[in-house]
């Protein structure tokens, strides 16, 4: 398994600015991703944080509202650009171990983010 | 479309009542169906990885089975610790991040 850590933890914030979230792995991940989880709603998927390279998006996500750095195999960040109140919601960085089944996800504390 | 669907959504129960969820899943190329458990305020926490159907997996009072339609995580005798929301995902083909999200079970176990 993986140890994930975020900061923030929470934050509130005021519309059109920016926020980044940090996420730190405690060993080598080959996978790094960011979600999103809406009130009383399924986890998201934003981007895959790739390592030395720009992320990949899913649809419906673009690379100037969410910019991604991943610069080693432990590190990456999101950022928020120009919030509005419905980017309120909470941010979940996810690794896949390199050491292990490839497919498992284990999930950081999350940061929870009210825009206002 | 692929898509996840949990139910119920939400499910109450006395200490020592054994109950069942299921997780509905439509997925093209299915390569693992994946439950967590999610506490308020905090991250999901791993639970099962389920690779092929007729799989089964336990842990403690836990018990995840897959069929080629659906999973079920079998709860025996819960806990009132064992209170809190059950999410269900599938990978599907192609990049290892494409998991989607069922929108969980909340149990509630009371003593």
């Amino acid at each position: 398994s993986a140890v994930i850590s975020q900061k923030p933890s929470r934050d509130i914030c005021q519309r059109g600015t920016s926020l980044t979230i940090q996420c730190q792995v405690d060993s080598q991940v080959t996978m790094m991703f960011w979600y999103r989880q809406q009130p009383g709603q399924s986890l998201t998927l934003i981007a895959t944080a790739n390592q030395g390279s720009e992320a990949t998006y899913e649809s419906g996500f673009v690379i100037d509202k969410f910019p991604i750095s991943r610069p080693n195999l432990t590190f990456s960040t999101l950022t928020v650009s120009n919030m509005s109140p419905e980017d309120s919601s909470i941010y979940l960085c996810s690794a896949t171990p390199t050491l292990g089944p490839s497919y498992e996800q284990y999930f950081g504390p999350g940061t929870r983010l009210t825009v206002t | 479309e692929d898509q996840v669907t949990q139910s119920p959504e939400a499910l109450r129960l006395q200490e020592g009542e054994s109950s069942s969820l299921n997780c509905s899943y439509t997925v093209s190329g299915l390569r693992g169906l994946f439950w967590y458990r999610q506490d308020p305020g905090k991250g999901p926490e791993f639970l099962f990885t389920l690779y092929s159907a007729g799989e089964e997996k336990e842990k403690e009072r836990l018990k995840a089975t897959l069929t080629k339609k659906e999973s079920f995580l079998h709860i025996t005798a819960p806990k009132p610790e064992d209170s809190a929301t059950y999410l269900c995902a599938a990978s599907r083909g192609g990049s290892q991040g494409n998991l989607i999200f069922g929108k969980g079970t909340k149990l509630s176990v009371k003593p």
